[in-house]
């Protein structure tokens, strides 16, 4: 089955305590993202990637880190999370131009 | 700055009534265009993509696309509580062919 698997799914941690979010598809595909969706301001591009080790700043890249290594994983680190990071984030992943962009399941990021 | 407008709603249509969700674009050059369906929580889910002018069904579902005034709408007849939901708009950037840029969404309520 074609997907994108994130994890976890659900994280509370704290101030300062770096954090790594996991991000794997199974589609072969070269274009990778990472989303954060907050109320009221819809999805918002964090990192994204054209291919292994080719990464680009999206709209709101402060604070937060990628790395792709390998074509199917796409991580999200935070190196040290702040509560105004609290929020439901997104991997997608995007095949050929013009095709669909598919999404993990989220992962619910609680910094205290 | 390439956009994507979308009426917030929320939009409220009784049971098996038409539902029609409307999203115009600022970037003339986009080529494909796709509405994503997203319950609360969940992730983004694709409900029908279009690239060429004119109307495309797929069930319950008829996106239209007319790209000379910029628009592009979904229509979901027969509407059913299970379709209550935000609706995301997404147009390719015409620049940066894999990016996506993203509507705030249409909240729709379907009222048995």
């Amino acid at each position: 089955e074609a997907q994108v698997t994130q994890n976890p799914r659900y994280l509370i941690t704290v101030t300062g305590k770096k954090l790594t979010v996991t991000c794997s598809q199974n589609m072969n595909h070269e274009y990778m993202s990472w989303y954060r969706q907050d109320p009221g301001l819809g999805l918002r591009q964090i990192y994204y990637s054209m291919n292994v080790e080719v990464t680009d700043k999206g709209d709101v890249p402060e604070g937060y880190k990628v790395s792709r290594k390998e074509k199917r994983n796409f991580p999200l680190i935070l190196e040290s999370p702040s509560p105004n990071q609290t929020s439901l984030y997104f991997c997608a992943s995007r095949g050929l131009t013009g095709q669909p962009q598919h999404f993990g399941d989220g992962t619910r990021l609680s910094i205290l | 700055q390439k956009e994507v407008e979308q009426n917030s709603g929320p939009l409220s249509v009784p049971e098996g009534a038409i539902a029609s969700l409307n999203c115009t674009y600022s970037d003339r050059g986009s080529q494909s265009f796709f509405w994503y369906r997203q319950y609360s929580g969940k992730s983004p889910e694709l409900i029908m993509f279009i690239y060429s002018n004119g109307d495309k069904e797929d069930g319950r579902f008829t996106a239209q696309l007319n790209k000379a005034s910029q628009y592009v709408s979904l229509l979901i007849r027969d509407s059913q509580p299970s379709d209550s939901a935000t609706y995301l708009c997404a147009v390719d950037n015409a620049g940066n062919n894999r990016k996506l840029i993203w509507g705030l969404g249409t909240s729709l309520a379907v009222n048995p």
